[in-house]
């Protein structure tokens, strides 16, 4: 069964602080995801990943970053959070365009609380 | 958002019955993968689709790539149907999602 982890599940931050999410997936899937859910919005990404060492800025990328080390772990950060990134935020992993299944399998989710 | 729509937004079943969720796309969409989203928040794989059709169970979906839309049917609703469906397309290495219809399953 696919597994993605995301650490913390719930984070509470002050506005102007460093936040950092983290996903490790145990897929060996190439191809990692990072999205934001708001009410009315859907999954918006933010970044992806091809593999290790590859990062790619998706749909909103303005005030986060990413860093992919390895092929299993996937961070998301926030240098200086603001309240307006207050949200859901979820990873996933996948092998779109590949030789695999090419579904996506997400993790539990991290809800972030900017104060 | 506004590459992929679904409608409806929200919809209201009794239990027993059928019905069926949409997507229209304004990008060109290689592959459809349709979610439930729980009420604990939790995403459920339902279907991955190339153009053309799956059934699981209680549940079919279809994709047209060159009409640019995807269909969910749920026949026989349960309470436990209940949710929100997204749909999602894929372009180029990307996965856009829709905004999600909201499934409330009436007993």
């Amino acid at each position: 069964e696919a597994a993605v982890t995301q650490s913390p599940r719930n984070k509470v931050a002050v506005t102007g602080g460093k936040v950092t999410l983290s996903c490790n997936q145990t897929n060996n899937h190439n191809n990692m995801y990072w999205y934001r859910q708001d009410t009315g919005h859907g999954l918006r990404l933010i970044h992806y990943s091809y593999g290790a060492g590859s990062t790619e800025k998706g749909d909103i990328p303005d005030g986060y970053k990413a860093s992919r080390p390895s092929q299993e772990n996937f961070s998301l950060i926030l240098e200086l959070a603001t309240p307006s990134q207050t949200s859901v935020y979820f990873c996933a992993s996948g092998d779109l365009g590949g030789v695999n299944t090419g579904q996506l399998y997400f993790g539990e989710g991290s809800k972030l609380t900017v104060l | 958002g506004d590459k992929v729509k679904q409608s409806p937004s929200a919809l209201s079943l009794q239990e027993g019955t059928n019905s069926a969720l949409r997507c229209n796309f304004s990008i060109a969409a290689t592959t459809v993968q349709w979610f439930l989203q729980n009420p604990r928040g939790s995403l459920i794989n339902l279907f991955y689709l190339v153009p053309g059709t799956k059934e699981n169970g209680r549940l079919k979906s279809a994709f047209d790539s060159k009409e640019s839309y995807s269909t969910l049917h749920i026949r026989d609703a349960q309470l436990e149907d209940s949710g929100t469906y997204f749909c999602a397309a894929e372009n180029t290495n990307k996965v856009v999602f829709g905004t999600g219809t909201r499934l409330q399953v009436l007993p």
